[in-house]
């Protein structure tokens, strides 16, 4: 069964540090890869999205992506506690005209002023 | 503003009603998702719809029904069959076969309680 794992957390950073959230998922021909902000009680946001290879920086967030090691990770510079919010991954898997994502249980990070 | 909402917010349903949840979007796009969420819980898939008239069943179809007779509009049905409901139900559009493709968005959710 193809699959997302994330660590549940809870994860909790002071102010001001790195978050680091972290994600392996199953298929090693997985396509496209993106992280989702959810803040409780309320709808995914999408915040970053990684195709390839290597880091893609937006502002104060990162995503890594390697392939070879079936893993996403992203990182949240200067952390806010407006940042605080579960963070979920998802994962095409299969590609091609499959447009379906799959989606891990998420990490729930909390700030810490 | 373009957008996808979903209607209504809140929903409560007796034992053994079908009820049926509205999800209409402007961005044009052409692929549509219904997804299940319950607490501590990651998106469930429940069906999804890459062009008008036509749709398939995700990971949990069972006791759930769809049309999409409209690019812009994806209702879902939740029947009887269903034997629990509750849940937050989230729809989700994306674009099929561009360059950023799969990017999923999210309407606002609406909150199921069976009574």
């Amino acid at each position: 069964q193809k699959e997302v794992e994330q660590n549940s957390g809870p994860l909790s950073v002071p102010e001001g540090a790195i978050a680091s959230l972290n994600c392996t998922y199953s298929d090693r021909g997985s396509q496209s890869f993106f992280w989702y902000r959810q803040y409780s009680g309320k709808s995914p946001e999408l915040i970053m999205s990684i195709y390839s290879n290597g880091d893609k920086e937006d502002g104060r967030f990162t995503a890594q992506l390697n392939k070879a090691s079936q893993y996403v990770s992203l990182l949240i510079r200067d952390s806010q506690p407006s940042d605080s919010a579960t963070y979920l991954c998802a994962v095409n898997m299969g590609g091609g005209s499959n447009y379906k994502l799959t989606f891990g249980k998420g990490t729930l990070l909390t700030v810490n002023p | 503003d373009g957008g996808i909402t979903q209607s209504p917010k809140y929903l409560f349903r007796k034992e053994g009603q079908n009820v049926t949840l509205s999800c209409e979007q402007n961005l044009n796009h052409d692929a549509m998702y219904w997804y299940r969420q319950d607490p501590g819980q990651g998106l469930r898939l429940i069906y999804y719809s890459q062009i008008v008239n036509d749709f398939q069943k995700g990971d949990i179809a069972e006791g759930y029904s769809v049309s999409r007779e409209k690019k812009e509009s994806f209702p879902l049905t939740v029947t009887s069959a269903q034997k629990n409901p509750t849940a937050f139900y989230l729809c989700a559009s994306s674009v099929v076969g561009s360059g950023r493709y799969n990017e999923q968005f999210f309407g606002p959710g609406t909150r199921l309680t069976v009574l």
